[in-house]
């Protein structure tokens, strides 16, 4: 089945201890990226790859880090993470990096930071 | 720089009634627009999507989508509201070229009351 999965998808944590959120899809996508979604302000980008090894900041950038060394893999680092982040997560990919592709989005972590 | 509007955070109809969520984006070139719809806990699922191939667009579940541009607008529809049609919609906004990010409205919660 094609999709993109992510894991874990709950996660509960404290200020400052770092993790990793991974994503993977099986479609041979080129093109992947992180969102954060929160209440009344919709899904904004974090980090989009256009292939491997090339990645580059979205809207909101800050405390993430991002890496792409396999096509298939996306996964989301937050160092230290901070309550501000606090949010619901969502990794999606789409074949090429074109305006029209459809992007198709994994099923969502919601993490916690204490 | 592009930006989508929804109207309405909350929209409650009757089952069977007619379905409106209203989206209005601006952009600076012809865009392409699309409608999400994401179930409690779930990740964003595609409905619809415009690409310039045809003004009246017909997605999954008996949505459609009319692409207006003299009124910058992408307002979804259905004619006949059903109970499993209770989720979060969101109408998000890409330009051609190579570049895929979604910029996402704030979101639409549809409650349908029987």
């Amino acid at each position: 089945e094609a999709q993109v999965t992510q894991n874990p998808r709950y996660l509960i944590t404290v200020t400052g201890k770092k993790l990793t959120v991974t994503c993977s899809q099986n479609m041979n996508h080129e093109y992947m990226s992180w969102y954060r979604q929160d209440p009344g302000l919709g899904l904004r980008q974090i980090y989009y790859s256009m292939n491997v090894e090339v990645t580059d900041k979205g809207d909101v950038p800050e405390g993430y880090k991002v890496s792409r060394k396999e096509k298939r893999n996306f996964p989301l680092i937050l160092e230290s993470p901070s309550p501000n982040q606090t949010s619901l997560y969502f990794c999606a990919s789409s074949p090429e990096a074109e305006g029209a592709e459809t992007q198709y989005f994994g099923p969502g972590t919601r993490l916690l930071v204490l | 720089a592009q930006s989508v509007t929804q109207l309405g955070s909350h929209v409650s109809v009757s089952e069977g009634a007619l379905v409106l969520l209203r989206c209005n984006y601006s952009s600076s070139v012809p865009p392409y627009l699309f409608w999400y719809v994401q179930y409690p806990n779930q990740g964003l699922q595609l409905l619809l999507k415009y690409t310039s191939a045809a003004t009246l667009v017909k997605g999954i579940n008996g949505f459609e989508a009319e692409f207006k541009k003299s009124e910058t607008s992408f307002h979804l529809t259905k004619p006949s509201a059903h109970m499993s049609d209770a989720a979060e919609y969101f109408c998000a906004v890409t330009r051609g070229g190579a570049t895929n990010k979604l910029i996402f409205g704030t979101g639409t919660l549809l409650a349908v009351q029987p």
